[in-house]
């Protein structure tokens, strides 16, 4: 099972841009990197997913190195309400919950 | 388009008691997993439902099991409620894919 390490915490400014890296040096040749927003009581939020190289929408981009050791969730121009616990994950075949591991994510505090 | 919903949004039962949720899937949606997730941790996979029946299984005990109707709507049943059983617990649809789209949850507090 791929295990992710991410920081506890990160603390921004509005209108920055905010790194979040995780590291995952077991992944698998068939693993997704799947990130997660919650905010309190909710439910999580799909942000963004990739394999390899980078992938960006509308509100995110990731960055996957050519090892897929890691990756970097990159959050442009970051709001007060962006502020919410992030969430890295790591796993392969379509469906297959079991092997995702959630962790403790990574609180971002945006501070005006 | 309606997304994930779960009912009830919160409930309180006691030690002991039988407790069940519900959840509706995001339309188009044929799959449900359900987590539990306690304050200040991460969601943690109890099971999957997939043309109505149980897919995977997470480490959870026997009490905690499920079903998912012919709508593909589910519902997760806990019996002999323990006060470790109180937490969030999200329902999460797709379509046989990796997105997973979560519901609101259902906060459970067992006194």
């Amino acid at each position: 099972l791929a295990k992710t390490t991410q920081p506890i915490s990160m603390d921004s400014y509005e209108g920055q841009e905010v790194n979040i890296t995780c590291s995952h040096n077991n992944i698998a040749t068939n693993d997704y990197i799947t990130w997660y927003q919650q905010f309190p009581s909710q439910g999580p939020r799909f942000i963004i997913q990739g394999y390899k190289t980078k992938v960006t929408n509308e509100v995110a981009s990731l960055f996957i190195p050519a090892d897929r050791k890691s990756s970097t969730l990159s959050l442009p121009r970051v709001s007060l309400s962006d502020t919410a616990v992030y969430y890295c994950l790591v796993g392969g075949d379509a469906g297959n919950n079991r092997k995702l591991i959630w962790g403790l994510g990574t609180s971002l505090a945006v501070n005006p | 388009d309606a997304g994930v919903t779960q009912s009830p949004t919160h409930l309180i039962k006691t030690r002991g008691q039988q407790v069940t949720l519900r959840c509706s899937p995001k339309s188009g949606h044929d799959t449900v997993s359900w987590y539990q997730q306690a304050l200040g941790q991460g969601p943690q996979f109890i099971f999957q439902y997939y043309e109505e029946e149980e897919r995977q299984r997470g480490n959870f005990p026997d009490r905690f099991s499920g079903h998912q109707f012919p709508n593909y709507s589910s519902e997760l049943n806990v019996n002999a409620l323990l006060l470790g059983d109180s937490a969030l617990y999200l329902c999460a649809s797709s379509l046989a894919g990796r997105e997973q789209y979560f519901g609101p949850g259902t906060r459970l507090t067992v006194t």
